[in-house]
């Protein structure tokens, strides 16, 4: 099972930041924190990864907080083409560890 | 950039006759991975393969499913009796060398047995 809790859905409105949380209190150290997005029924698509520090790159920034209980995505400017299911994922730094997909989160962004 | 690429993108067949899906993964990836989902439902794992062999399965991946890598290139899933629930989107996915590198997924065969 999952080990991640996200919130069913979300609205966002165009050209503001989204920000989407998860909750993975019982994340432990060797763990990293994955986001994946799915559009329509496309492949889920890789946002984005990290273990302990924020992490950035050109489609959103990864915030972890101190103690790792939780993260939030940040999409800085949401636009209507982001409307997918977010996928919080934590998974154990180990070859044997594979991803498991958990409900997500539904995020609309509205015009 | 490189990306994992998915043949056919539907496939309709009748219960009882066999499929095979097709994926070419990325081309330094080490590790190959098959997962399902069906419609309204979780993206569930199938199945990883690494050095010509199966690393793990799932309760799903019963006798009826077999994977293969032919060629060096190919990595494929057969099912060898469809039946009706095995209707779904199937998603193959690679990574590279390194325990904390991401999947990446092809944009996946949506499968209808009827």
């Amino acid at each position: 099972d999952a080990k991640t809790t996200q919130p069913p859905s979300m609205d966002c409105a165009e050209g503001r930041a989204a920000n989407l949380p998860c909750n993975h209190s019982t994340i432990s150290g060797n763990e990293y924190v994955y986001w994946y997005r799915q559009i329509h029924s496309q492949g889920p698509q890789y946002i984005i990864h990290g273990l302990k520090n924020n992490e950035t790159n050109e489609m959103a920034s990864l915030i972890i907080t101190e103690d790792r209980k939780s993260s939030t995505l940040i999409l800085p400017h949401a636009t209507l083409r982001d409307t997918a299911v977010y996928y919080c994922i934590v998974r154990a730094d180990n070859y044997g560890q594979n991803f498991v997909f958990g409900p997500g989160t539904r995020l609309s962004v509205l015009p | 950039e490189p990306e994992v690429t998915q043949t056919p993108s539907h496939q309709v067949t009748q219960m009882g006759q066999e499929v095979i899906l097709r994926c070419v993964p990325i081309s330094n990836h080490l590790y190959f991975y098959w997962y399902r989902q069906i419609l309204g439902q979780k993206v569930e794992f199938l199945v990883s393969f690494y050095n010509n062999e199966i690393s793990e399965k799932s309760e799903i991946f019963d006798d009826q499913f077999s994977v293969e890598r032919p060629d060096g290139s190919n990595f494929t899933l057969k099912i060898r009796s469809t039946k009706l629930e095995d209707s779904a989107m199937y998603f193959c996915a690679s990574k590279k060398k390194g325990t904390n590198s991401p999947l990446h997924f092809g944009n996946g065969t949506r499968l209808t047995v009827t």
